[in-house]
């Protein structure tokens, strides 16, 4: 079946280090997304992609970054800039960008501080 | 830039009873709407989606919504709940600008919903 693999599903982060959070697409989705989510927050958007080599910032994208090297794939670095890192990320993705796309979410990494 | 209000952070509801959440939205143009849900610690699964033509709109789980534009909303509705509904609720608008970019959904903050037994 085709969907949206985020792993690993619980991470944790010492202080000062770098994470990365997996996300992976077997829909052939030009267009990724990733999402934090806080409790009463809402999804805000850190980044999005809407094709390989191209991502541009959302909302909330310092002390985050991105790739996309592949179409499958949109990996997030959370890097030691992210001061409160603590959040349920969502990965994401649609056919293209439009706003007529639905996006289809893959079941979400929590990223906790030790 | 389009933007999506949810009034109700909580909302409970006795199991057989029937529910409305509330979604009111602003952008210029006819928008593409969007309700999903989330189970705890899970992704947002779509529950159905509005793009033109008829104003009420079914979806999965036996939910329904209706596109009022004098209004600015789009209501989702469902007539006997579940305790498996309880869960969180998102309402998300689309748009296509007019620059030729895109920009994805603007999701609102959520509704939370509480089945009573």
């Amino acid at each position: 079946d085709g969907g949206i693999t985020q792993s690993p599903k619980y991470l944790f982060r010492k202080e000062g280090q770098n994470v990365t959070l997996s996300c992976e697409q077997n829909l052939n989705h030009d267009a990724m997304y990733w999402y934090r989510q806080d409790p009463g927050q809402g999804l805000r958007l850190i980044y999005y992609s809407q094709i390989v080599n191209d991502f541009q910032k959302g909302d909330i994208a310092e002390g985050y970054s991105v790739s996309r090297e592949k179409k499958e794939s949109f990996p997030l670095t959370v890097t030691s800039a992210q001061k409160n890192p603590t959040a349920f990320y969502l990965c994401a993705s649609s056919m293209s960008g439009a706003g007529n796309q639905p996006q289809h979410f893959g079941d979400g990494t929590r990223l906790s501080i030790l | 830039a389009q933007s999506v209000t949810q009034p109700d952070i909580h909302i409970t509801v006795s199991e057989g009873a029937s529910l409305e959440l509330r979604c009111n939205y602003s952008y210029g143009a006819t928008p593409y709407l969007f309700w999903y849900v989330q189970s705890p610690g899970q992704g947002l699964q779509l529950l159905l989606k509005y793009f033109s033509g008829d104003t009420l709109v079914q979806g999965i789980k036996g939910f329904e919504a209706e596109f009022k534009r004098s209004q600015s909303s789009f209501n989702l509705r469902k007539p006997s709940v579940h305790w498996s509904d309880a869960a969180e609720y998102f309402c998300a608008v689309g748009a296509w600008y007019s620059g030729g970019g895109a920009d994805g959904l603007t999701f609102g903050k959520g509704t939370h919903l509480i089945i009573q037994p």
